[in-house]
């Protein structure tokens, strides 16, 4: 059972140039997220789908976009990079059940923008 | 802002000692969460407490929450060298169906 799978896993990017990340999970969870984790800090939430065909802005939305392809993908696109966005990424899904179920994490992006 | 914020930043104790975190919140919550996280590893879910519970169990875990404080705590008893990671308190909240807030973590090492 792989769970929620990132990819890639180590990126460097030139500032200005795009890139996507992808994400999958495969327990039917209804809802995905994006956090960046920057150091000593907590995570901060990027995007976040609640269900097939809806996206919403979390707390540090700008500079990013993203797609729910379908139930089991959500993309996170940075279209043009910038060295404030060097950081860890981590896509997380959740289940049904209101909020009584915890959130399963993937191992991460960590990317650098020089 | 982040809506949970961990207490101590940091904490080094002695292996078969019990380790305590603290966390506050500042708004509404329909639950508080724990998570463990390893050195370059991705988050792992610990527990959940109900905003309607006060205290909750799991193995070697003690979670208590006091909604009148916008406080929680997570004690580890019996601290083992395989605890030491860092633990972030998430705010379920209670506005939003579908968003957790992270708090900035507690770095725990136990020395063995």
């Amino acid at each position: 059972n792989a769970g929620v799978t990132q990819t890639p896993k180590f990126q460097v990017l030139k500032t200005g140039q795009s890139m996507t990340l992808q994400c999958a999970q495969d327990m039917n969870h209804n809802s995905m997220y994006w956090y960046r984790q920057d150091p000593g800090m907590g995570l901060r939430l990027i995007y976040y789908s609640a269900s097939e065909g809806t996206t919403d802005k979390g707390e540090v939305p700008n500079g990013y976009n993203v797609s729910r392809l379908n139930k089991r993908e959500f993309s996170l696109r940075l279209e043009s990079a910038a060295p404030s966005q060097t950081s860890v990424y981590f896509c997380a899904s959740r289940g049904t059940g209101g909020q009584l179920f915890g959130y399963t994490f993937g191992s991460g992006t960590r990317l650098t923008v020089v | 802002s982040q809506q949970g914020e961990e207490d101590p930043q940091a904490l080094s104790i002695q292996e078969g000692e019990n380790a305590t975190m603290n966390c506050s919140y500042k708004t509404s919550i329909n639950n508080l969460q724990w998570y463990r996280q390893n050195s370059g590893r991705g988050l792992v879910h610990l527990i959940l407490i109900r905003s309607n519970e006060r205290e909750k169990h799991s193995g070697r875990l003690r979670v208590t929450l006091d909604t009148s404080k916008k406080s929680s705590s997570l004690l580890i008893t019996a601290s083992r060298a395989a605890d030491t990671a860092s633990y972030f308190c998430a705010a379920g909240i209670y506005s939003s169906a579908s968003k957790i807030i992270f708090g900035s973590g507690t770095r725990l090492s136990i020395r063995p």
